[in-house]
């Protein structure tokens, strides 16, 4: 079975500070990485994708991940009140056509 | 282009009714999927579909039916609906795989009394 772990939350951040949302996946053959970002009663919008090790980086966001420690990260710099939001992580295998997502972690930027 | 739209926005069924929730994609995407969504939690792939006329189980299945007959449609349908099937039902579609971005309509609410 494979599963994608976030702590539910909720997380508080102050504005203008770091958020760090964590994700852990259990299937050692998981390759690929999504971080989702959904509104309140919204649909989910996908901010980043990671394939590779390392860091991948778009703007305030910066994406992690370690395949040794089986652990997904994403970075929000310069947190905004628009932030706020809950973050679904998801994996998948290569060519595969199915992702599984965690629970999502609920975002609270603080003005 | 409307990108990914479904329907209903919002139903209340009774036990034992039936219903079909519309979705329907313009940008040509091959990959169209199914989701629930419970209160709190994450996304639950119910079926999807690789193409016209192909479709698969996702983890979740039961009590749901599928069809693709166009690349654009892709119809989900509850028989016998029961209060576990109430949730907030996602249609998504990419242009390939996991590889390409999925993209989701606004999403449909069901109510199971």
């Amino acid at each position: 079975q494979k599963e994608v772990e976030q702590n539910s939350g909720p997380l508080s951040v102050p504005e203008g500070a770091i958020a760090s949302l964590n994700c852990t996946y259990s299937d050692r053959g998981s390759q690929s990485f999504f971080w989702y970002r959904q509104y309140s009663g919204k649909s989910p919008e996908l901010i980043m994708f990671i394939y590779s090790n390392g860091d991948k980086e778009d703007g305030r966001f910066t994406a992690q991940l370690n395949k040794a420690s089986q652990y997904v990260s994403l970075l929000i710099r310069d947190s905004q009140p628009s932030d706020s939001a809950t973050y679904l992580c998801a994996g998948a295998y290569f060519g595969n056509e199915k992702l599984t997502f965690g629970t999502g972690t609920r975002l609270t930027i603080i003005p | 282009n409307a990108g990914v739209t479904q329907t209903p926005k919002f139903r209340i069924l009774k036990i034992g009714q039936s219903m079909t929730l519309q979705c329907t994609q313009d940008m040509n995407h091959n990959y169209m999927y199914w989701y629930r969504q419970d209160p709190g939690m994450g996304l639950k792939l119910i079926y999807y579909s690789v193409g016209a006329g192909i479709t698969d189980k996702g983890e979740v299945p039961n009590g749901y039916n599928v069809s693709r007959s166009t690349t654009e449609d892709f119809p989900l349908r509850l028989e016998l609906a029961a209060p576990s099937q109430t949730s907030v039902y996602f249609c998504a579609s990419s242009a390939g795989g996991t590889q390409e971005t999925q993209y989701f309509g606004p999403g449909t609410r069901l109510l199971v009394l």
